[in-house]
């Protein structure tokens, strides 16, 4: 098992373009969910999903859209890139339909120029 | 929604001897409460976790316990080594589970 697999690991963006951050997990987890980590702030939520067909907005939903069209993948992407995005983002996944016991991937470092 | 606020923000100890990370929660229908350890550069990593219908919980040097009342919650390390230094994040879930509410984090330095 790979886990919880993000990329890219590390991204360069300039203001107003898009991008989308991948994230996939073989453990077949029904909760799916991004975080963002800026300096003591801790992880903030973005986006999670309870299962495939089914998202919803966390504490930090602007500029960011989801999607979980299959168990495996819950891509974020970013509509016109902010430097107020600059951040790293993790996603996570959970087996059951709730943020426990909730497995992180490695993280991607994304910079908005 | 839940607040979590996690104290201190920075902590250093020597090596061999206790630390200890509170945090508060505001949301009393909160009911499971995860300490996540994050080492440069890679994901967080649940270290322990509790649920509201236990008050202490132990795995070899970690404990955590709650407080329900007061909506407090801590994580302990004994003797602690060189290789517990790390940031460790406390969380809550609020709104039926599905939403997990960090704290801003410790930074943990072991010296030797």
């Amino acid at each position: 098992n790979a886990g919880v697999t993000q990329t890219p690991k590390f991204q360069v963006l300039k203001t107003g373009q898009s991008m989308t951050l991948q994230c996939a997990q073989d453990m077949n987890h029904e909760y799916m969910s991004w975080y963002r980590q800026d300096p003591g702030m801790g992880l903030r939520l973005i986006h999670y999903s309870v299962g495939a067909g089914i998202t919803d907005q966390g504490e930090v939903p602007n500029g960011y859209n989801v999607s979980r069209s299959t168990t495996e993948d819950f891509p974020l992407r970013l509509l016109s890139a902010a430097p107020s995005q600059t951040s790293v983002y993790f996603c996570a996944s959970s087996y059951t339909r709730v943020a426990t016991e909730a497995f992180f991937g490695q993280g991607t470092r994304l910079t908005v120029v | 929604g839940e607040n979590v606020e996690q104290h201190p923000s920075t902590l250093s100890v020597q090596e061999g001897d206790s630390a200890v990370i509170k945090c508060t929660y505001s949301d009393s229908a909160s009911n499971y409460f995860p300490w996540y350890k994050q080492e440069l550069g890679k994901g967080p990593q649940l270290i322990i976790d509790i649920r509201s219908n236990v008050g202490e919980k132990k795995d070899q040097r970690i404990a955590v316990t709650l407080n329900k009342t007061a909506k407090h919650f801590s994580l302990h390390i004994t003797e602690t080594q060189p290789e517990d230094s790390a940031v460790y994040f406390c969380a809550a879930t609020g709104q039926g589970a599905q939403k997990l509410v960090f704290g801003q984090g410790t930074r943990l330095t072991i010296n030797p």
